[in-house]
């Protein structure tokens, strides 16, 4: 299967500062991808899908300023946590598909501690 | 809009017995897809095993298998001889036209030793 990458798979920031999170799809061109928030015991919940160069749709009640997810080329989409607080918190996954995928792939996940 | 649910919290099963994850879905599309995704411990999320909506023929992986039943929107996982490996948490998801998926809340499976 094709093969997607996250990084990084933890990080631990102070409240305020912002954190950058990676997605690139390692042989596949991804022209969608997807980023989901989980918290432990629970299902992923989807906050965002993104086109390659186009603005991502976020889902209802996720706030885009807040959450920043740029997709600027076919291998690579990015989201960051600004201004993080503590209930930022959470196990970030990201996943991607292209045009002649019926599946997607997901990353190994990213885990935001905001202390 | 799809929901996708799975009413049972967790299970458990023997080593070498054999287990049903239930899920059942709800949607207006014709034409679409149902995963089962594998969540182990390391939280990688990982594809057991996937069904076309207008295929017939159950899907089978190996150990892995689907009963779906399209009239009654359900489809769920039977996992034969279950391994200690298979012991995680495993996520029915539908897909339509739209291209993201919708998830079931999950399930905790324990293979006991």
């Amino acid at each position: 299967g094709a093969v997607v990458s996250q990084h990084p798979s933890w990080v631990i920031c102070k409240s305020g500062t912002s954190v950058k999170i990676e997605c690139r799809s390692l042989d596949f061109q991804a022209t969608t991808m997807f980023w989901y928030r989980q918290f432990p015991k629970q299902s992923l919940m989807l906050m965002a899908t993104s086109n390659e160069g186009s603005k991502a749709t976020y889902e209802q009640g996720v706030e885009k300023d807040k959450f920043l997810i740029n997709h600027a080329s076919l291998t690579l989409s990015t989201l960051t946590v600004t201004s993080a607080h503590p209930e930022d918190s959470s196990f970030y996954i990201c996943s991607a598909s292209g045009t002649m995928n019926t599946e997607a792939f997901f990353g190994q996940g990213t885990r935001l501690t905001v202390v | 809009a799809q929901t996708v649910t799975q009413s049972q919290p967790e299970m458990s099963v023997q080593e070498a017995e054999t287990v049903t994850l239930s899920c059942t879905y709800d949607t207006s599309e014709s034409n679409y897809y149902l995963f089962w995704y594998k969540q182990p411990p390391s939280r990688q999320m990982i594809l057991v095993i996937r069904q076309e909506a207008y295929k017939q023929q159950n899907a089978t992986e190996n150990r892995f298998s689907v009963n779906f039943q399209k009239a009654a929107k359900s489809f769920s996982l039977k996992i034969s001889d279950s391994q200690l490996g298979d012991t995680a948490m495993y996520f029915c998801a539908f897909k339509a036209r739209l291209n993201k998926l919708t998830f079931g809340k999950g399930i905790t499976l324990s293979v006991r030793p």
